[in-house]
C-alpha cells in the first residue's frame, strides 16, 4: 500500500523557537495533503489542508501566521510551528490520500518547555 | 453543524464479538471511515463504506445506513492485539470529520 513518511518522530525544543516537521508521499502523488493535531486521549482534529502549488486552506480557530504549511511538490509537505509555546505540545500527523483511502504519516509528537 | 459519536470505552474477552457503533451529522457526506490507532501511533486504515450496507474483511466487517447517519465496525474473535482505539471518521467534501474515538480493551 502508499506510505506516507513523516519526519521528525518526536521533537523538544524551547518555548519561543521553531520547528518544521515534514510529510513525504513515498510511492505516489499527492496534490493535497491533510495535517491533524491530536491531544492525549482526545480525536484528531483537522488543521489545514495543503494543497500543491497554493495556499494552504486552514480550519476555523487555527492560526495560519503561527502554522506555516508549504507544499513546494506533489510529494512533500511541511508544517512549521513558529514561536512554539507549551500550549503547542501535541501530536502532530499528516496525511495524504490515494484515491479513496486516506494514508497517515507515523506522526510527530512535539513537546514544548 | 458536524457531530460525530461513539462510545468512549468498551470492554470484551478474548474470542469474543463487539460492535462498535457511529452516528455522525455532516453537512456534505461522500462515505465513512473506521481506523485502528494504538497508544502514540498513527491511525490505520480499517475499511470505507460509501454504500449502505455491511462490507466483510477478514474478521472485521463495517455497516453503514446513509438515511439514518449510522455505521459500525464488528470485531469478531477478539485477540489481545485488538486492543485500540477505533475511530470513524466522515468524509465531508474530501475532509475526514474524526469521531472522538473508542477505546476497546480486551481482556483475557
Amino acid at each position: 500500500g502508499a506510505v506516507v513518511s513523516q519526519h521528525p518522530s518526536r521533537v523538544i525544543c524551547k518555548s519561543g523557537t521553531s520547528v518544521k516537521i515534514e510529510c513525504r508521499s513515498l510511492d505516489f502523488q499527492a496534490t493535497t495533503m491533510f495535517w491533524y493535531r491530536q491531544f492525549p486521549k482526545q480525536s484528531l482534529m483537522l488543521m489545514a489542508t495543503s494543497n500543491e502549488g497554493s495556499k494552504a486552506t486552514y480550519e476555523q480557530g487555527v492560526e495560519k501566521d503561527k502554522f506555516l504549511i508549504n507544499h513546494a511538490s506533489l510529494t512533500l509537505s511541511t508544517l512549521t510551528v513558529t514561536s512554539a509555546h507549551p500550549e503547542d505540545s501535541s501530536f502532530y500527523i499528516c496525511s495524504a490520500s490515494e484515491g479513496e483511502k486516506l494514508f497517515f504519516g507515523s506522526g510527530t509528537q512535539l513537546s514544548v518547555l | 453543524g458536524q457531530n460525530i459519536d461513539q462510545p468512549t470505552e468498551m470492554t470484551a474477552t478474548e474470542g469474543a464479538i463487539v460492535q462498535i457503533n457511529c452516528t455522525y451529522q455532516t453537512s456534505g457526506f461522500n462515505g465513512l471511515f473506521w481506523y485502528q490507532q494504538h497508544a502514540g501511533e498513527a491511525p490505520t486504515f480499517l475499511s470505507y463504506n460509501v454504500l449502505d450496507g455491511l462490507e466483510e474483511k477478514g474478521r472485521f466487517s463495517s455497516f453503514l445506513s446513509r438515511s439514518k447517519g449510522y455505521s459500525y465496525l464488528l470485531l469478531k474473535e477478539l485477540q489481545m492485539k485488538d486492543s485500540a482505539s477505533y475511530l470513524c471518521a466522515a468524509d465531508s467534501w474530501g475532509k475526514l470529520q474524526f469521531g472522538a474515538g473508542t477505546q476497546v480493551v480486551v481482556t483475557p
